[in-house]
């Protein structure tokens, strides 16, 4: 099955910097990778996703980069604010293929600290 | 509220007992997925719907542990004779469907936390 690993485990940065979180994943066929944000006693929250036909996209402060042949993908914020502060997962799934299993295989996550 | 709801969002239970929670996905949603996380770790996928066919369950859940979606709307988890390992905070993800990109969003209910004493 699918694999993702997700490094580092924690990020402390100062506001105004950049922060920058990678993922590899294992399966080939994956072909979706979203990034989702937690904050503390909260669901996680859909931020940006991507699919394996692109190979970057921006949403404000937010962008995502995905390299299919070394099977990784970062998640990038840049004038980091403290409310970016929180849990930050990645994932992979397969969909829009003969084998859509849809389900989500999740990175163990990052915690992103921004300092005032 | 439109979104993924969950009940009960606690839940403390003895050894031994049998406890059932329920989920409330997105009205229009016809994928409704199970997730387990532990302190300090990503979400891992437990079983999938959809619409009333259960389609796929992880080798993680156990015979103890049973989903049903009766009629393709609500859902609901039960495990029986709880072990204190089986403490942790169950999410409910909810998705419309279909081939477009956004069909395929999960959507996240805010989980219920089980205490297994």
């Amino acid at each position: 099955g699918e694999n993702v690993e997700q490094h580092p485990s924690t990020l402390s940065v100062q506001e105004g910097d950049s922060a920058v979180i990678k993922c590899t994943y294992s399966d080939s066929a994956s072909n979706y990778f979203p990034w989702y944000k937690q904050e503390l006693g909260k669901r996680p929250q859909l931020i940006i996703d991507i699919r394996s036909n692109v190979g970057e996209k921006k949403d404000q402060r937010i962008a995502v980069t995905l390299n299919k042949t070394a099977k990784h993908f970062s998640l990038h914020i840049t004038e980091t604010q403290p409310e970016d502060s929180a849990v930050y997962f990645c994932a992979a799934s397969k969909v829009w293929s003969g084998g859509s299993n849809y389900k989500l295989t999740f990175g163990k996550g990052t915690l992103l600290t921004v300092n005032p | 509220d439109t979104g993924v709801s969950q009940n009960p969002r606690h839940k403390i239970t003895k050894r031994g007992q049998n406890v059932t929670f329920r989920c409330d996905p997105i009205s229009e949603h016809n994928r409704l997925y199970w997730y387990r996380q532990t302190l300090g770790q990503g979400p891992e996928f437990l079983t999938y719907f959809q619409n009333e066919a259960q389609l796929e369950k992880s080798r993680l859940l156990s015979d103890r542990f049973s989903a049903e979606r009766p009629k393709g709307s609500f859902s609901t988890l039960e495990i029986q004779r709880t072990e204190q390992g089986d403490s942790a905070m169950y999410l409910c993800a909810s998705s419309l469907g279909g081939t477009r990109r956004s069909y395929n969003e999960q959507f996240f209910g805010p989980g219920t936390r089980l205490t297994v004493l």
